[in-house]
């Protein structure tokens, strides 16, 4: 899988639009863009996925440049119950293991 | 959507004893699973890919003999960590891909506490 970066931490209020970018240069044509969201001592939910241009379902919207080198998930008017740690990966993410990165601790505050 | 369960959702054990750990798909398939495990404030780690009816492929630097894999079923893989010791202790998770390919469905994971 692509190595991914992305912040460590962000802090943001409720109501407010967080977007949390992941640069992944190294990706390939066949790569997909995947994002999970990971509570405390819960496991990792999947949020959303791309390959390119912009996609949108009840959770979030994630937007893919041309270039694809990197990606941003954004989370409309969050709220409290959003403060989690989200994980941007990249590769084939179905069927093989997945290697998590540090991922991004959002901390909403009220 | 698909889920995969995991039992129980927390043990504690003394050092020296062995703890198994079940992981299931409810309600699809999974010839293939994948273990990880996570430490406090970490990521998680890739520990084994558990396959139905073979042996499990362990990561570099995880022990085969410690944390035993079996995938006996379709639906059904376990964990054991044999002989447990307080570096043991973590948070063990599990996944399986779905149906469609495109994304895995994790277990909500097992917090094992090694007294």
């Amino acid at each position: 899988l692509a190595k991914t970066t992305q912040p460590i931490s962000m802090d943001s209020y409720e109501g407010q639009e967080v977007n949390i970018t992941c640069s992944h240069n190294n990706i390939a044509t066949n790569d997909y863009i995947t994002w999970y969201q990971q509570f405390p001592s819960q496991g990792p939910r999947f949020i959303i996925q791309g390959y390119k241009t912009k996609v949108t379902n009840e959770v979030a919207s994630l937007f893919i440049p041309a270039d694809r080198k990197s990606s941003t998930l954004s989370l409309p008017r969050v709220s409290l119950s959003d403060t989690a740690v989200y994980y941007c990966l990249v590769g084939d993410t179905g069927r093989r293991a997945l290697t998590f990165g540090s991922g991004t601790r959002l901390q909403v505050q009220p | 959507g698909a889920v995969v369960s995991q039992h129980p959702s927390w043990v504690i054990c003394k050092s020296g004893t062995s703890v198994k750990i079940e992981c299931r798909s409810l309600d699809f398939q999974a010839t293939t699973m994948f273990w990880y495990r996570q430490f406090p404030k970490q990521s998680l780690m890739l520990m084994a890919t558990s396959n139905e009816g073979s042996k499990a492929t362990y990561e570099q630097g995880v022990e085969k003999d410690k944390f035993l894999i079996n995938h006996a079923s379709l639906t059904l893989s376990t964990l054991t960590v044999t002989s447990a010791h307080p570096e043991d202790s973590s948070f063990y998770i599990c996944s399986a891909p779905g149906e469609t390919q495109e994304t895995q469905y994790f277990g909500p994971g097992t917090r094992l506490l090694v007294l």
